[in-house]
């Protein structure tokens, strides 16, 4: 089983629908968590950490499930601007900082 | 800021030859990431630092791939010699201490080995 893995989708929505994703990881000693954006042929960008107790960012929600091993990002609303690959983060405890990233689930919005 | 800084952008070469990659991080950023993408294994950690100092290169490939940070403005990433399979964006990132894990990228450099 891959460390962490994400569906890769396509997932194609129209504008102003809800869409969620998830993120599983197998390593049940991960400490920390984050989504990060890719636009096509650019680099990730931190979209949010994902806290214990869930949080919010405007449109977006991210939740932690420590029982199940994975996380979620919610994305309301969707607008053109959202299309992009979301990659999800884990972060091991002790020893030495290593972040692994998901592949990625790309989210297509259209008109 | 300037941001991440990467060069070149784009690489073209040919197997057997060297390549070196350049990174100068956000100027007080503590911690140096050097990734590689490709569609077929993602985004994969090669190499960090933490104040010059190499933490974990667990992730280079193997003993063609090397990476030094002679300084705290500046890291190379080394291939010799390349091979085809070697074709990915690579991707240099720094953070700082305290806020380690909110990395900031460089632009990438696309690497063609033919």
């Amino acid at each position: 089983r891959k460390e962490v893995e994400q569906d890769p989708g396509p997932f194609n929505v129209p504008e102003g629908a809800t869409v969620a994703f998830n993120c599983t990881y197998s390593n049940s000693a991960s400490q920390s968590f984050f989504w990060y954006r890719q636009d096509c042929r650019k680099e990730p960008k931190l979209l949010m950490s994902v806290y214990s107790s869930g949080n919010e960012d405007g449109r977006f929600t991210a939740q932690l499930n420590r029982a199940s091993q994975y996380i979620s990002l919610l994305i309301r609303d969707s607008k053109l601007s959202d299309s992009a690959t979301y990659l999800c983060v884990v972060i091991r405890s002790g020893g030495s900082y290593i972040p692994t990233f998901g592949r990625g689930t790309s989210l297509i919005v259209h008109p | 800021d300037a941001g991440v800084i990467q060069s070149p952008r784009h690489e073209v070469t040919e197997m057997g030859q060297e390549v070196t990659l350049r990174c100068k991080p956000i100027s007080g950023h503590d911690y140096l990431f050097w990734y590689r993408q490709t569609m077929m294994r993602g985004l994969e950690l090669l190499i960090y630092f933490n104040n010059n100092v190499p933490i974990d290169d667990s992730g280079m490939p193997e003993d063609r791939f090397s990476a030094k940070m002679p300084n705290a403005s500046f890291s190379t990433l080394k291939i010799q010699p390349s091979e085809p399979r070697d074709s990915a964006v690579y991707f240099c990132a720094s953070s700082l201490v305290g806020q380690a894990y909110e990395q900031y990228f460089g632009p990438g450099t696309r690497l063609t080995v033919t």
